[in-house]
């Protein structure tokens, strides 16, 4: 295990559902992140909290919605969502104070959500 | 904004061969290319970057060039193994200060006992 723990591991919706992801890392890390993996494309940044404080939102549409209380916890809630939202969502941690693209990522085991 | 190419999307070796990743890259300002291997089923993890000061970096039968005159860098893995099967992504810092990643496609990798 890396330290960084995802749940659910499978989420299945419909779109007038409201979800939410929950990611929780145990590494001391600062920064904390949201990406989504879909099939056959690169790996998406959604947003990045560094200590606590979102510094990018990587133009994601607003029914998609993080929520980081501290440093240890990051949410992302979920509501009237569209099928082609259904994707593997992978959170991530990082040390560092400035969430720096040279931070070794370490990720969790991902949600694969299913919209309907 | 930043294009970083995988080739080839999927490559079969023979146990024991070597393989070779290629990604390209356009944004010259790029100093930071990380390589994540993926195994089916688990998450991304780090196995190995260069930064844009060094042109070869190596950690035993894995290894990273760069070339970034022609912006590109590789992957080589030497004497495969069952275990190297996965999907391998590369990645460029990108962004005001080279704060962010840019991951490609990710390359599937089999390699055949």
């Amino acid at each position: 295990e890396t330290g960084v723990t995802q749940t659910p591991r499978h989420l299945v919706m419909g779109m007038t559902n409201k979800k939410s992801l929950k990611c929780e890392q145990h590494l001391g890390h600062n920064a904390m992140y949201w990406y989504k993996q879909s099939a056959k494309k690169p790996l998406e940044l959604m947003f990045v909290y560094s200590l606590e404080e979102r510094v990018e939102n990587n133009s994601v549409p607003s029914r998609f919605s993080p929520e980081c209380p501290n440093s240890s916890h990051l949410f992302l809630h979920l509501h009237t969502l569209q099928p082609e939202d259904s994707a593997l969502y992978l959170c991530a941690s990082s040390t560092g104070r400035g969430a720096a693209a040279n931070e070794k990522l370490f990720f969790g085991s991902g949600t694969q959500l299913s919209v309907l | 904004g930043e294009n970083v190419e995988q080739h080839p999307s999927t490559l079969s070796v023979q146990e024991g061969d070597s393989a070779v990743i290629k990604c390209t890259y356009s944004d010259s300002a790029s100093n930071y290319f990380p390589w994540y291997k993926q195994e089916l089923g688990k998450r991304p993890q780090l196995i190995i970057d260069i930064r844009s000061n060094v042109g070869e970096k190596k950690d035993q039968r894995i290894a990273v060039t760069l070339n970034k005159t022609a912006k590109h860098f590789s992957l080589h893995i030497t004497e495969t193994q069952p275990e190297d099967s996965a999907v391998y992504f590369c990645a460029a810092s990108i962004g005001y200060g080279n704060n962010r990643l840019a991951f490609g496609k990710g390359n599937q990798v089999v390699v055949i006992p």
